[in-house]
């Protein structure tokens, strides 16, 4: 039990379906992650939300979108995606210092999401 | 921009002899630096981290790190190898972004232990 929790844990969707993703971090941190693994690639920071502020977006199709409505948890919406989004999808959770000496950067993540697009 | 290098795909190695898994580092300023496991079907572990201090860090399950400054590597090692060690290994380097961090993760390295 690593305190972040993702739901589902498996997702198969067509390309013209809505859904969403959900995290959960029990952890009491202030800083969450979408992080994209694919096969045969480095994992992929997608979106970094501190204090529920979004401060980072790395170029991600708007087919993806982020929801962060408290530090506990966090949303990807899914909308049109093509079969090259399949993935699995990892939320992560991080204790933000008064000063960045004092955060020392490690990340705790969910078991991740698979989501299969057909 | 911070990036990490993890030159090896796969590193095959038998139970009970010594593991390293490779990581080299790119960063301006000081380093924090982390490894993670990943077993199939489940999220990344966190194993250990440097910040400062002793070159020599120690983790969780038995492994260890070496920072080595002047070859800019962080390898991870184990002195004697069970078939359980068998997963995906993560290298990682912090940057930020505003006042969270942010990790930068390696292409991952595949650990297989035979009996």
């Amino acid at each position: 039990e690593t305190g972040v929790t993702q739901t589902p844990r498996h997702l198969v969707m067509g390309m013209t379906n809505k859904k969403s993703l959900k995290c959960e971090q029990h952890l009491g941190h202030n800083a969450m992650y979408w992080y994209k693994q694919s096969a045969k690639k480095p994992l992929e920071l997608m979106f970094v939300y501190n204090f529920k502020e979004q401060t980072e977006n790395n170029s991600v199709p708007s087919r993806f979108s982020p929801e962060c409505p408290n530090s506990s948890h966090l949303f990807l919406h899914l909308h049109t995606l093509q079969p090259e989004d399949s993935a699995l999808y990892l939320c992560a959770s991080s204790q933000l210092g008064l000063a960045l000496s004092a955060n020392t950067g490690e990340l705790f993540f969910g078991e991740g999401s698979r989501l299969t697009v057909l | 921009a911070q990036s990490v290098a993890q030159p090896e795909d796969q590193v095959n190695v038998a139970e009970g002899n010594p593991l390293t898994v490779k990581c080299t580092y790119s960063v301006s300023g000081n380093p924090y630096l982390f490894w993670y496991v990943q077993y199939p079907n489940r999220g990344l572990q966190f194993l250990l981290k440097y910040i400062t201090g002793d070159n020599l860090v120690k983790g969780s399950y038995g492994f260890e790190a070496e920072f080595n400054k002047s070859q800019t590597s962080f390898h991870l090692k184990k002195p004697s190898a069970l078939v359980s060690d068998s997963a995906l290994y993560f290298c990682a380097v912090r940057g930020y972004t505003g006042t969270a961090s942010k990790l930068t993760f390696g292409t991952g390295t595949r650990l297989q232990v035979t009996l």
